[in-house]
């Protein structure tokens, strides 16, 4: 069973920095590209940023490009999301998400529960 | 960026009744190389993360019910759940994939009448 979980999240000052982590079951992690996806209270989904199963390569959002850095270890089956300048348009529930194949260019098959980053002085 | 619309926002069915959602793309999902259109539905009950229920714009997720399904190329696709159960109260979001960035339509909630 695909297993997704979360953690990190939590209040933070603007400006301030917060590393989430995603920590993956159930399937050949190494196989299979992860993403980040966010979602603003009451609000609708926004793609944050993909990183591929194969070459470590990367897409970001522009909301989050230079702030924002995913990576990923597969010898420990865990997807980061490093945040850094945060503002309080970054307050959302950020999901962990498995894409349905290597590259990034493919569904999100699987979900996280989300962790919620809040930012607010 | 490919903007997603959705329409309507919401509507209010009755149980058993059909329920069904226009998702439009600002260009093409349909990658001629393969003939596939790069479109997915979800379904986010109350408190709950997203479900993937349609993937390649008609096929239909492993496990997913058959009274959900899909249809559309190109541009317009429409997402059908052909009676109504209770669990189905959840807002419904589309969202491409054939491009960088990423990007889902606005949602759509739906309701029992």
């Amino acid at each position: 069973e695909v297993q997704l979980l979360e953690s990190g999240g939590g209040l933070v000052q603007p400006g301030g920095s917060l590393r989430l982590s995603c920590a993956a079951s159930g399937f050949t992690f190494s196989n299979y590209a992860m993403s980040w996806v966010r979602q603003a209270p009451g609000k609708g989904l926004e793609w944050v940023s993909s990183i591929s199963g194969s070459d470590g390569s990367t897409y970001y959002a522009e909301s989050v490009k230079g702030r924002f850095t995913i990576s990923r270890d597969n010898s420990k089956n865990t997807l980061f999301g490093q945040m850094h300048g945060l503002r309080a348009e970054d307050t959302a529930i950020y999901y962990c998400a498995k894409c349905s194949g290597a590259n990034y260019y493919s569904n999100f098959d699987y979900w996280g529960p989300g962790t919620l980053v809040t930012v607010s002085s | 960026d490919i903007v997603m619309t959705q329409s309507p926002d919401s509507l209010a069915v009755s149980l058993g009744e059909r329920a069904t959602i226009n998702c439009k793309s600002s260009q093409s999902v349909l990658y001629s190389p393969n003939n596939k259109n790069y479109l997915a539905w979800y379904r986010q009950k109350p408190g709950q993360p997203p479900k993937l229920l349609i993937y390649w714009a008609s096929t239909r997720e492993s496990g997913v019910p058959d009274r959900f399904s899909a249809s559309g190329s190109g541009t317009d696709f429409t997402l059908t759940i052909s009676s109504l159960q209770a669990e189905d109260v959840a807002v419904y979001y589309c969202q491409q994939y054939y491009g960088v960035p990423f990007t889902f339509g606005p949602g759509t909630k739906v309701d029992i009448k």
